[in-house]
């Protein structure tokens, strides 16, 4: 599959607390990005990472990439429930086709 | 307002009985795609358009048709829907040189019985 791989699949964490996902991927990137989907609605960019970058911060966000590993990980800090979503990596292929993973489920409880 | 927008929000139609489902962006986009998400599946890619007139392949093609006569808009269409095309499908668009900041569209949840 093309598709990234976002570990855990599920996570719950309690407000205040920081949650950390994981993705996979196979293929070389020029750059990563992470999106947000809150339940049944259409994904919003949140922050890209470029294949030259180690680590990115935008706000509570952070995310770190391991282009030896060909893996990243985003780290949502001091969450609130509001950050309950899910949340995916994606990447863009060499036919300009945006891939994404199958995302981590991500709830926060107040 | 920037938006994307999908019309209808819901449906629920049958076996084989054409549909249309319209995509529309006005922020003057280049790129305009179509994805179905299935639980378990994430998001896969249908058919997506660098510009007008031009317009390829994703990862699940089969089943769809998409035109790209104006730069706005960018219907799906099913000429003969089947029950395993039930899904809930989004649009997204982004600019010229940044496919990877796609804006999406709220969704259709689409039921064929």
């Amino acid at each position: 599959s093309q598709q990234g791989e976002e570990d855990p699949q599920a996570l719950s964490i309690q407000e205040g607390e920081n949650a950390t996902m994981n993705c996979s991927y196979k293929t070389s990137i020029n750059n990563l990005q992470w999106y947000r989907q809150n339940s049944g609605r259409g994904l919003v960019h949140l922050i890209l990472i470029r294949s030259n970058e180690r680590e990115k911060h935008s706000g509570r966000l952070r995310v770190t990439l391991d282009t030896s590993k060909k893996s990243s990980s985003l780290l949502i800090t001091a969450s609130r429930a509001a950050d309950t979503a899910s949340y995916f990596c994606g990447r863009v292929d060499s036919s300009y086709k945006l891939i994404f993973g199958s995302g981590t489920r991500l709830l926060v409880r107040p | 307002e920037a938006q994307v927008t999908q019309n209808p929000r819901y449906l629920i139609t049958v076996t084989g009985k054409k549909l249309t489902v319209t995509c529309s962006q006005n922020m003057n986009h280049e790129y305009m795609s179509w994805y179905r998400q299935d639980p378990g599946l994430g998001l896969r890619q249908i058919y997506y358009s660098m510009n007008v007139e031009v317009t390829d392949k994703g990862d699940v093609p089969e089943g769809y048709k998409v035109s790209r006569k104006e730069k706005r808009n960018f219907p799906l269409i099913l000429e003969s829907p089947s029950p395993n095309q039930t899904s809930l499908y989004f649009c997204a668009s982004s600019p010229r040189g940044r496919i990877y900041e796609q804006y999406f569209g709220p969704g259709t949840r689409l039921t064929v019985t």
